[in-house]
């Protein structure tokens, strides 16, 4: 159970093109999942926490009209990195919590993340 | 500031010992707590839950919690090459996750 599926897992395209990472919970439903980056060799950055129906809240130093984040049903959260640079090539992964908790305490379960190199 | 520590490593453990992975953090009121296992190049995969004081066991590992003295650790016994990876701790604070910088563990042959 708790499956998580990320797509796409790689993406290489041209700087400026705007690319859409898909987050979808596959036998759970999540009112929150969680947006994070990384870079090689460094921990994970936590962008953004994604809330069904309502706006995102985005870490400090998170520009949210750079990343834009839809959450528009309980299984399914999206990230539109916008006229994408080679700077913000990195490894995405989407996390998201089950909707059965008991005070919060679930853990987030991981989808295998998205590479996204920009020329 | 609520924090998590970890010690980055890397740790190095002969194969067949037992490998111990620590990790302390900063908000009393934490009630869960999580060790998360990352593959280079991967996403981190939940590996173990903890949310009482005392030992849990799965398999060839354990997590211990103190939260008096406020650590976490993780054992895992009978090392493979196979666990060589970094090892995320995670606190449950305020229904946010905080993150250990996390511990690169190498198991030699």
């Amino acid at each position: 159970g708790a499956v998580v599926s990320q797509h796409p897992s790689r993406v290489i395209c041209k700087s400026g093109t705007s690319v859409k990472i898909e987050c979808r919970s596959l036998d759970f439903q999540a009112t929150t999942m969680f947006w994070y980056r990384q870079f090689p060799k460094k921990s994970l950055m936590l962008m953004a926490t994604s809330n069904e129906g309502s706006k995102a809240t985005y870490e400090q130093g998170v520009e949210k009209d750079k990343f834009l984040i839809n959450h528009a049903s309980l299984t399914l959260s999206t990230l539109t990195v916008t006229s994408a640079h080679p700077e913000d090539s990195s490894f995405y992964i989407c996390s998201a919590r089950d909707l059965e908790q008991v005070f919060g305490n679930q853990p987030q379960h991981f989808g295998d993340g998205t590479r996204l190199s920009i020329l | 500031q609520k924090e998590v520590e970890q010690n980055s490593g890397p740790l190095s453990v002969p194969e067949g010992a037992i490998a111990s992975l620590n990790c302390t953090y900063s908000d009393r009121g934490s009630q869960s707590f999580f060790w998360y296992r990352q593959y280079s190049g991967k996403s981190p995969e939940l590996i173990m839950s903890i949310y009482s004081n005392g030992d849990k066991e799965d398999g060839r590992f354990t997590a211990q919690l103190n939260k008096a003295s406020q650590y976490v650790s993780l054992l895992i016994r009978d090392s493979q090459p196979s666990d060589s990876a970094t090892y995320l701790c995670a606190v449950n604070s305020n229904y946010q996750l905080i993150w250990g910088a996390g511990t690169k563990l190498i198991i030699k042959p």
